[in-house]
């Protein structure tokens, strides 16, 4: 099992709403990612997660909380979003400190506020 | 800060043909990895090709390989016969190998494929 999967692929949420996005990835990765992306633009770095630990936080507002369950899991916790905050939110994870550095990408969950 | 640049926003390539695609990087380091990473219109973004910074050696994925030349910090990807599934976001991207996690992109290239 090579993949990370997304779910939903995609969402609508209004303004006033707790939704959450989810990663699942069975590698046995130690460290996953949480990336934002808009239309046209490369992958913006918001969380990293090494081994369930939150190793960096890129001063993302606090109105996306990251949590990691367990090694296999991480979830994006969405409240009180902006319209601004519509993106693709891409999902990665990576096997640990002493490797080639690959990053394995999920297809993203696409997410639009109203 | 390391930083990653692609100059092309855009390229074209004919079907069967062969492209291209620029990426040069700014670092201090001397050991870290590259990477060309492809992201279609399907949105996942799927490795390409990978190269160590101490390897001499251009790395080389099939019809994909690099011309890797460390101390122009240049990184450039190679696409041989071009064909329309080619068609993508292709970002180039840094990452430094130690303890830290941080991956840096570039701004992209979109790769047009005519038939």
């Amino acid at each position: 099992d090579t993949e990370v999967t997304q779910t939903p692929k995609h969402l609508v949420m209004g303004m006033t709403n707790k939704k959450s996005l989810k990663c699942e990835q069975h590698m046995g990765h130690r460290a996953m990612y949480w990336y934002k992306q808009k239309a046209k633009k490369p992958p913006e770095l918001m969380f990293v997660y090494s081994y369930e630990k939150l190793s960096i936080n890129e001063s993302v507002p606090s109105r996306f909380s990251p949590e990691c369950p367990n090694s296999s899991l991480l979830n994006l916790h969405l409240h009180a979003l902006q319209p601004e905050d519509s993106a693709l939110y891409l999902c990665a994870s990576r096997l640990g400190q002493a490797n080639t550095g690959e990053l394995f990408f999920g297809e993203g969950s696409r997410l639009t506020v109203l | 800060a390391q930083t990653v640049t692609q100059s092309q926003p855009e390229m074209s390539v004919q079907e069967a043909e062969t492209v291209t695609l620029s990426c040069t990087y700014d670092t201090s380091e001397s050991d870290y990895y590259l990477f060309w990473y492809k992201q279609p219109p399907s949105r996942q973004m799927i490795l390409v090709i990978r190269q160590e910074a101490y390897k001499q050696q251009n790395a080389t994925e099939n019809r994909f390989s690099v011309n890797f030349q460390k101390a122009a910090k240049s990184f450039s990807l190679k696409i041989s016969d071009s064909q329309l599934g080619d068609a993508a976001m292709y970002f180039c991207a840094y990452r430094l190998n130690n303890a830290g996690n941080m991956l840096t992109f570039g701004g992209g290239t979109r790769l047009m494929v005519k038939p």
